[in-house]
């Protein structure tokens, strides 16, 4: 089937407003991760999610972060308060069963602050 | 706190030559590893993956793993131009967290 996708592309905010990202697993992948890789940098982990289980956290930076997964389905990710450091891509890629498989990533939304 | 490590480059090679990357990681429970490979502003994709030691070979790419060294690699045989891409080692470290640990990714230019 298709592959992960994650909507919008990109977006522009200002400082202080929230915003919400989208993803859509591949169907039928249990486990959904959410990243970050700034500009010329690696992978930040932000959030897991594995079926019904209670959510891997421990990668958000702040408590602005959040993120929701909808019937063991689509996720967001919601910002508040977005602030300029807050700036990347936001990816997302979901696997087959547990943690370790092979995650498959979405294309990312790109995420300016202005 | 578990680290994986890799050069950042730019490593530059030659049309037709080999190149070799490589990674390292810091917890002996490390159990699935990955080769990831991005081009600039679009999203990794998965290159190769690997569970035991010793080689594993999929057409022009080859991961090489040494769990006593906590060491990864990744051969690309033949390089092409189109090779040209930054190159992500990730290793998962078992237990109940799911999530993959990134390295910083290797900057591969293989010159015509």
């Amino acid at each position: 089937g298709a592959g992960v996708s994650q909507s919008p592309s990109n977006k522009v905010t200002e400082k202080g407003k929230d915003v919400e990202l989208r993803c859509d697993p591949i169907s039928g992948h249990t486990a959904l991760y959410w990243y970050r890789q700034s500009l010329g940098q690696g992978l930040e982990f932000l959030i897991y999610f594995q079926g019904n289980s209670a959510p891997d956290k421990s990668g958000l930076p702040s408590d602005r972060f959040s993120a929701e997964r909808t019937g063991g389905s689509v996720s967001t990710l919601t910002i508040q308060r977005t602030q300029q450091e807050d700036s990347a891509v936001y990816l997302c890629a979901s696997s087959q069963r547990r943690g370790g498989e092979t995650q498959y990533f979405g294309p990312g939304t790109r995420l300016l602050v202005l | 706190q578990k680290e994986v490590e890799q050069n950042s480059g730019p490593l530059s090679v030659p049309e037709g030559a080999i190149a070799s990357l490589n990674c390292t990681y810091s917890d002996r429970g490390s159990q699935s590893f990955f080769w990831y490979r991005q081009y600039s502003g679009k999203s990794p994709e998965l290159i190769m993956s690997i569970y035991s030691n010793g080689d594993k070979e999929d057409g022009r790419f080859t991961a090489q793993l040494n769990k006593a060294s906590q060491y990864v690699s990744l051969l690309i045989r033949d390089s092409q131009p189109s090779d040209s891409a930054t190159y992500l080692c990730a290793v998962n470290y078992g237990g109940s967290q799911g999530n993959l640990i990134f390295g910083k990714g290797t900057k591969l230019s293989v010159k015509p």
